[in-house]
């Protein structure tokens, strides 16, 4: 069976300060991997997707970057936080094709102080 | 943007009551898929309803679809104290690659004892 996972669950950092957050997943073979936001009582907002290795495209001009080393790693990254950063980042995935659910990891909480 | 609308934003309902739930969105879809995220976890999915379906099932759940009017609704009947949570409908569209969804902005429900 196909798992996720992300790490760190929580993050404190703050403002000016780098950023990672790593997302992998098993069970399966060249997954579309997604990156979302979900501010507090809000929906999720698309950051990022990938239909492959070093295959990125970006839905928000933003602060932050995303990559895929690996078919099954999808990265989150920004150089200098702000504090509109914070908020909870889920990454998820799914089988390539139409009319297929996706699997979310459990989340990272960001706050950018 | 959301391109889903949910309503209401919050429901309060008593166990054993039935909770509904609507959502509209605004273009053309493949399908439309409904999530349930607890507080401060991943989402999971629920259930898929493709664009040439109209009503769907699966246990207590019950999902219609009504393309002419861009809105579906979710159902949960009996409802329990564990269903307490956002649900959140979610559509992909026919153009466009990645197979992206586009997320509403969710309804907390909340059942009560």
């Amino acid at each position: 069976s196909q798992t996720i996972h992300q790490w760190p669950a929580t993050l404190v950092q703050p403002v000016g300060s780098p950023l990672s957050l790593e997302c992998t997943v098993e069970g399966t073979s060249n997954p579309n991997l997604y990156w979302y936001r979900q501010a507090a009582g809000r929906g999720l907002q698309l950051l990022f997707y990938s239909v492959g290795i070093g295959q990125i495209s970006s839905e928000v001009p933003q602060n932050l970057s995303a990559s895929r080393p690996q078919d099954r790693q999808f990265i989150l990254s920004s150089k200098k936080l702000l504090l509109s950063d914070s908020g909870f980042y889920l990454c998820a995935w799914r089988f390539k094709g139409g009319g297929y659910e996706q699997y979310f990891g459990p989340g990272t909480r960001l706050t950018v102080t | 943007s959301q391109q889903g609308e949910e309503d209401p934003q919050a429901l309060s309902i008593q166990e054993g009551e039935n909770a509904t739930m609507n959502c509209s969105y605004k273009t053309s879809i493949n399908n439309l898929q409904w999530y349930r995220q607890n507080s401060g976890r991943g989402l999971v999915h629920l259930i898929l309803i493709r664009s040439n379906e109209r009503e769907k099932h699966s246990g207590r759940l019950r999902v219609t679809l009504d393309t002419s009017k861009k809105s579906s609704s979710l159902l949960i009947t009996a409802s329990r104290a564990a269903d307490t949570a956002s649900y959140f409908c979610a559509t992909e569209r026919i153009t466009g690659g990645g197979n992206k969804l586009t997320f509403g902005t969710g309804t907390q429900l909340k059942v009560e004892l």
